[in-house]
């Protein structure tokens, strides 16, 4: 079957830097995606990884590895606002995206 | 439109009724999706298009879920005699383009706000 591990709930204080990992188990394998979705909000995208190696857009940056089915994405000063759900997502060999269940990210002061 | 939109954003019912849930994406995108998603999980995939060619409905939960998307542009999510179990939030997305993700520009997906369907 095809599944995605994230872990549930991740806490973090402000300022500081927090790594969410994703391993993965798909039938094919095009790129992970990130999104994060606030409560009540629609998912949005943070980054895409394709090939191995680190992709760094601002305070967020995303890592990839293939052949060990793994990613993280890494968020640095991290602010109040970055509270929120993210998402692992997977896009198979259909062009499917495969999501994870989610991992909450609590930031305190 | 700027973003994607659907319609309606609430929809409350009774069950054994049809419900149709309308989703227009993104002038120009070539791909929809459709998922639902329950609370504190991860978007559930049901169904894609690319243009009005439905590519993947293997997602859909029943017979009882059916999608079209006639002109390639809006797209329609029907779930006919519904039940309590039906109860989510669907979301509707749209990509540029579509599954042509191995070279060059990736598959970025635009949510909608969702349709939150409540069956009585």
């Amino acid at each position: 079957g095809q599944s995605l591990e994230q872990p549930s709930e991740v806490t973090a204080v402000e300022g500081a830097i927090v790594q969410i990992n994703c391993t993965y188990q798909t039938s094919g394998f095009y790129g992970l995606s990130w999104y994060q979705q606030h409560d009540g909000g629609a998912p949005t995208f943070l980054s895409y990884n394709a090939l191995d190696g680190l992709e760094e857009t601002g305070r967020f940056s995303s890592f990839l590895s293939r052949s060990d089915s793994y990613g993280y994405l890494l968020l640095q000063e991290l602010q109040m606002k970055d509270s929120a759900s993210y998402f692992c997502a997977v896009e198979d060999s259909n062009y499917q995206l495969i999501w994870g269940a989610g991992t909450k990210l609590i930031i305190k002061p | 439109g700027a973003g994607v939109s659907q319609s309606p954003r609430y929809k409350v019912t009774k069950r054994g009724q049809d419900v149709a849930l309308r989703c227009d994406p993104i002038s120009g995108h070539v791909s929809l999706y459709w998922y639902r998603q329950a609370l504190g999980q991860g978007p559930e995939f049901l169904t894609y298009f690319n243009y009005e060619a439905q590519q993947d409905k293997s997602g859909l939960p029943n017979d009882r879920f059916s999608a079209e998307r006639p002109e390639g542009s809006i797209s329609t999510l029907t779930i006919q005699r519904t039940e309590q179990r039906d109860s989510a939030m669907y979301r509707c997305a749209s990509s540029l383009l579509g599954g042509l993700a191995e070279e060059g520009p990736y598959n970025e997906q635009f949510f909608g706000p969702g349709t939150r369907l409540t069956v009585l």
